[in-house]
Formats: C-alpha cells, structure tokens, sequence
C-alpha cells in the first residue's frame, strides 16, 4: 500500500538548535501538510503546502513542498522547550483522505 | 467557540462487543473525517462525512460504520470488537473547500481486552 517515510524517527535537541527533518514517498502528492500532536491531544495544522516548490513559513517553522511532488521537509529554527513533541508529514492520496507519516518525535535534551 | 469535542475520552470493552464513539465538529464545519491512530504511528484514514454521507473510505473493514447527523456532528460505529482494534480514534472536522486544514479533537482511547 502507500507509505509515507518519515524521518528521523526521533531526535535529541538542544534548545536554540535548528532541527530538520523530512518526509518523501512514492507516490505523487498534490497536497502535503504538517501536524503537531502534543500527548494526549490531537494533531494540530502547522503547515499546509499545495504547489510544487512552494516554500511556508509559519513563525520559526519552514515547510517545503519538494520539486518532484514527492517529498516534503519542515525545520524549525532555534528550538525552544515547548517544539517537544511528535511531527507528522500528510499527503493528499485521494480526493477526501490522508495518508500520514509514522512521525518525528522531538525530544529536548537535559 | 468550542473546537471539536469527543466523547468519551477513554472506554474499554471486551472482545466481540461494540462501541459507538462520538463527536461534535468546530463550529461552522460541517465535514468530518475519522481516524484510527496505534500505539507509535501515524493516524490512518476510517471515513469521512459530508452532507451526511460518507464519500470516501480508507482500507477499513465493514465492521466500521458511521453517521453523521443534520447538526453535523458524528458518530463512529465498530462492530464485533477485536483486540487489534485497541487504539486512539481522532474525529477531525473541517469546512467543505478546504478539507485538509482541519481540526481534530483530543480523541478516544479505547481499548478492547
């Protein structure tokens, strides 16, 4: 079935530091978005992309839609405590559905 | 304004039972999509609602259904309950156009023992 390969799975940051991470597939998207998903809450709408190269910001978050349609990254830049939690990547498969990422999880080093 | 409400949050049920799941959409949305989120992935796609149709359906057996009522608002049914069912379950609620910017509540954990 389709997938969507999310990478790092998980990541230590210290706080200030820049973070990266990506999602690529090998299915053609028109329509990649990013989520937040705090625990025990739902996914929050951080990004939502819909052309081809489109480059997003929102605040400290950059998201990109990748050339070939078939992948997509986010960075956030200067990380502060509360960018702690799990990203998920999202791709439009068909009209009305998703199909999502395994995500990023974002831990904050000591 | 009251984002997307779910009921309840948690609810465990034995093998073979069925449950119902319910939610209310942001105020002014009047589409909704299910999910079905495991332990350490992603959400996958159940359904989702549209003038109180479903119109589209992700790789979920029969044993799932849905409803959704003239307030918007939506129900999520699952018949004959299996352990591998045990899982977080995301309603997300969204205005027609605009389908991907949605909303989604805090979910329910059910868990089927």
């Amino acid at each position: 079935g389709q997938q969507l390969n999310q990478s790092p799975q998980s990541m230590f940051i210290q706080e200030g530091e820049d973070v990266s991470m990506n999602c690529t597939s090998s299915s053609i998207f028109n329509t990649w978005l990013w989520y937040k998903q705090d625990p025990g809450e739902g996914p929050v709408l951080l990004i939502a992309l819909y052309k081809a190269g489109e480059l997003t910001s929102n605040g400290r978050l950059t998201a990109q839609f990748g050339i070939t349609r078939k992948d997509s990254f986010l960075n956030i830049s200067a990380s502060i405590p509360s960018d702690v939690g799990i990203y998920f990547c999202a791709g439009q498969l068909l009209l009305y559905q998703l199909i999502w990422g395994a995500g990023t999880k974002l831990i904050i080093k000591p | 304004d009251a984002g997307v409400t779910q009921s309840p949050t948690h609810l465990i049920k034995t093998r073979g039972q069925q449950v119902t799941l319910r939610c209310s959409p942001k105020s002014g949305h009047d589409t909704v999509s299910w999910y079905q989120q495991a332990l350490g992935q992603g959400p996958q796609f159940i359904f989702q609602y549209y003038e109180e149709e479903e119109r589209q359906r992700g790789n979920f057996p029969d044993r799932f259904s849905g409803h959704q009522f003239p307030n918007y608002s939506s129900e999520l049914n699952v018949n004959a309950l299996l352990l591998g069912d045990s899982a977080l379950y995301l309603c997300a609620s969204s205005l027609e156009g605009v389908n991907f910017e949605a909303f989604f509540g805090q979910g329910t954990r059910l868990t089927v023992v």
